[in-house]
């Protein structure tokens, strides 16, 4: 039980593109789900904190308008990385809350390289 | 505010010999922790996590961890490595009923045969 899913896995886009990165708890619901950035040899950076049915919360330093976060439903959880550019080629990695258990489960990341 | 603490960024450790890996964190409420691993270009698997009661945590692959609230520590470790061990380990901290973690630096395993 409890996985996560992410699609793609990985993705090569044009500068100035945008790439829309799904993530799905396959067999619980999660009315929170995490967003994280991970730089190589580096840990997990949490981006934004995702809430079903309202806004998304994000940490300091991070641009609302280029990473949107839609949540939509109970297991799905969308990030769209807008105009994106070179720096943005990162590892980005999705966990989804289950609150009977208090545990975050993560999925398997989305490597974006920006071209 | 809390943290967390993993001593040393990397270990190198031979087939069969002990696998220790220290975990402090910092919390001002008693904290749930957790231990992850991350495969090379895979996202973290939870491999155990201390919430309450016992304070010696069996997780899997063989791993376990005991919370010292004295020490503020998490340390885990396995009696025994294998080749299969080789990856990266974070220790995690969740505050009691709180939504984030905060994640430890990391600590990289090599295994050597």
């Amino acid at each position: 039980g409890a996985v996560v899913s992410q699609h793609p896995s990985w993705v090569i886009c044009k500068s100035g593109t945008s790439v829309k990165i799904e993530c799905r708890s396959l067999d619980f619901q999660a009315t929170t789900m995490f967003w994280y950035r991970q730089f190589p040899k580096q840990s997990l950076m949490l981006m934004a904190t995702s809430n079903e049915g309202s806004k998304a919360t994000y940490e300091q330093g991070v641009e609302k308008d280029k990473f949107l976060i839609n949540h939509a439903s109970l297991t799905l959880s969308t990030l769209t990385v807008t105009s994106a550019h070179p720096e943005d080629s990162s590892f980005y990695i999705c966990s989804a809350r289950d609150t009977i258990t208090d545990t975050q489960y993560f999925g398997p990341g989305t490597r974006l390289t920006v071209l | 505010a809390q943290s967390v603490t993993q001593l040393g960024s990397h270990v190198s450790v031979s087939e069969g010999a002990l696998v220790l890996l220290r975990c402090n964190y910092s919390s001002s409420v008693p904290p749930y922790l957790f231990w992850y691993v991350q495969y090379p270009n895979q996202g973290l698997q939870l491999l155990l996590k201390y919430t309450t009661g016992a304070t010696l945590v069996k997780g899997i692959n063989g791993f376990e961890a005991e919370f010292k609230k004295s020490e503020t520590s998490f340390h885990l470790t396995k009696p025994s490595a294998h080749m299969s061990d080789a990856a990266e380990y974070f220790c995690a901290v969740l505050k009691a009923a709180g939504n984030k973690l905060t994640f430890g630096g990391g600590t990289r395993v090599l295994v050597k045969p």
